[in-house]
């Protein structure tokens, strides 16, 4: 199957500062890319949606200065959270969605951030 | 049903038992229900993708069922083995866009 990598896997930072994540579609060219967390005992949540070269949609409640979301190109794209809290500390993970397969999409293993 | 609801949250099985979980979703504007069996540290690993009322899929000895009327799939595992230990989650869609995930059921099966 389709392989998306996610780096880093965990980071800890500290309040105010800002973490980048990045996504990537290893063999394949990811038209469409989601970013979800999960919170402890909680589903995955999606956050946006990102189509190649064009912005970002935003799930209500989340918001679009503080989580952002940059696909450039058709292999990456980067989800920025600026000025961490404690609060962002979660579980972000990615997962791409290539033009031809239209249901199916292809997961990272996730990113650990816990803000200090 | 507004949300995916999936059952059992966990089960404990014995190896070569079979086992089943339920996920439920809304039927309402359904385009998609999707399997996945996600182990600690890796990532989610797509296992079925089901569209039409009354599909059935299988994948060796993983097998699902959608039933879009009511709103329900089944994934049965035949004969469990303990690296079929994960946690499956559920997940619907609308118009083949953003997944809408169930908690999980978490499977231990052991030898």
């Amino acid at each position: 199957g389709a392989v998306v990598s996610q780096h880093p896997s965990r980071v800890i930072c500290k309040s105010g500062t800002s973490v980048k994540i990045e996504c990537r579609s290893l063999d394949f060219q990811a038209t469409t890319m989601f970013w979800y967390r999960q919170f402890p005992k909680k589903s995955l949540m999606l956050m946006a949606t990102s189509n190649e070269g064009s912005k970002a949609t935003y799930e209500q409640g989340v918001e679009k200065d503080k989580f952002l979301i940059n696909h450039a190109s058709l292999t990456l794209s980067t989800l920025t959270v600026t000025s961490a809290h404690p609060e962002d500390s979660s579980f972000y993970i990615c997962s791409a969605r290539g033009a031809g397969a239209r249901e199916t999409q292809y997961f990272g293993p996730g990113t650990r951030l816990l803000v200090l | 049903i507004l949300n995916v609801e999936q059952s059992p949250q966990s089960l404990h099985v014995q190896e070569g038992d079979s086992t089943n979980f339920t996920c439920s979703f809304p039927s309402s504007n359904f385009y998609a229900l999707h399997w996945y069996r996600w182990e600690t540290a890796k990532s989610p690993e797509a296992l079925f993708v089901m569209t039409l009322n009354g599909d059935e899929k299988k994948k060796g000895r993983i097998s699902a069922t959608l039933n879009t009327k009511e709103g329900y799939s089944y994934l049965y595992i035949k004969g469990s083995q303990p690296e079929d230990s994960a946690t499956y989650l559920c997940a619907s869609s609308n118009s083949g866009y953003a997944l809408n995930f169930g908690k999980g059921t978490s499977l231990l099966v052991t030898p």
